[in-house]
């Protein structure tokens, strides 16, 4: 049980392009979703969080109108990445509050901006 | 600003030995702890939660959490190869928001 789901896995795309990852509880219903990011060898970093039904809270410092964010069901939340850089390259990755209050992480999404 | 400490490592341990991660927090009012493993290049994988002081026993894991000194300790018995990671712990704040404070995390070796 408690199993998240991501895709896609890994995307390449062209500068100034956008792309949209999806994030699906699998087997439960989450209201509240988290959106972190991970550079290479540093720690996760929150990028925001996901409620169902409801505006997507950002953590500071990051811009809510470059990544957008959507909670439209109880199992899936998407982030958009608008006009994507290069700087942008990272690892994304999702977690859905399960049974308990606990994050269950899916298994990544890993960007490159061309 | 609520944190969560844990030593960067790497811990090198003996395959077969105990290995043994510790965290510390700041956020005395917190209630529910939990640690994760992260294999290079994947996502975070639960290994256990808990939230009563004591012990807390799975498998070869073993989760120990004080209270009273902010510290929360993961035991790993007969230590393997499949166990070199970076182990995470994440401690919910008392905010009720949900949102985990994660230490930067403990990199284990397991020597064959």
């Amino acid at each position: 049980g408690a199993v998240v789901s991501q895709h896609p896995s890994r995307v390449i795309c062209k500068s100034g392009t956008s792309v949209k990852i999806e994030c699906r509880s699998l087997d439960f219903q989450a209201t509240t979703m988290f959106w972190y990011r991970q550079f290479p060898k540093q720690s996760l970093m929150l990028m925001a969080t996901s409620n169902e039904g409801s505006k997507a809270t950002y953590e500071q410092g990051v811009e809510k109108d470059k990544f957008l964010i959507n909670h439209a069901s109880l199992t899936l939340s998407t982030l958009t990445v608008t006009s994507a850089h290069p700087e942008d390259s990272s690892f994304y990755i999702c977690s859905a509050l399960g049974l308990e209050k606990t994050q269950y992480f899916g298994p990544g999404t890993r960007l490159l901006v061309l | 600003q609520k944190e969560v400490e844990q030593n960067s490592g790497p811990l090198s341990v003996p395959e077969g030995a105990i290995a043994s991660l510790n965290c510390t927090y700041s956020d005395r009012g917190s209630q529910s702890f939990f640690w994760y493993r992260q294999y290079s290049g994947k996502s975070p994988e639960l290994i256990m939660s808990i939230y009563s002081n004591g012990d807390k026993e799975d498998g070869r894991f073993t989760a120990q959490l004080n209270k009273a000194s902010q510290y929360v300790s993961l035991l790993i018995r007969d230590s393997q190869p499949s166990d070199s990671a970076t182990y995470l712990c994440a401690v919910n704040p008392t905010s009720g928001t949900y949102k985990y404070i994660f230490g930067t995390g403990t990199r284990l070796k397991v020597l064959a």
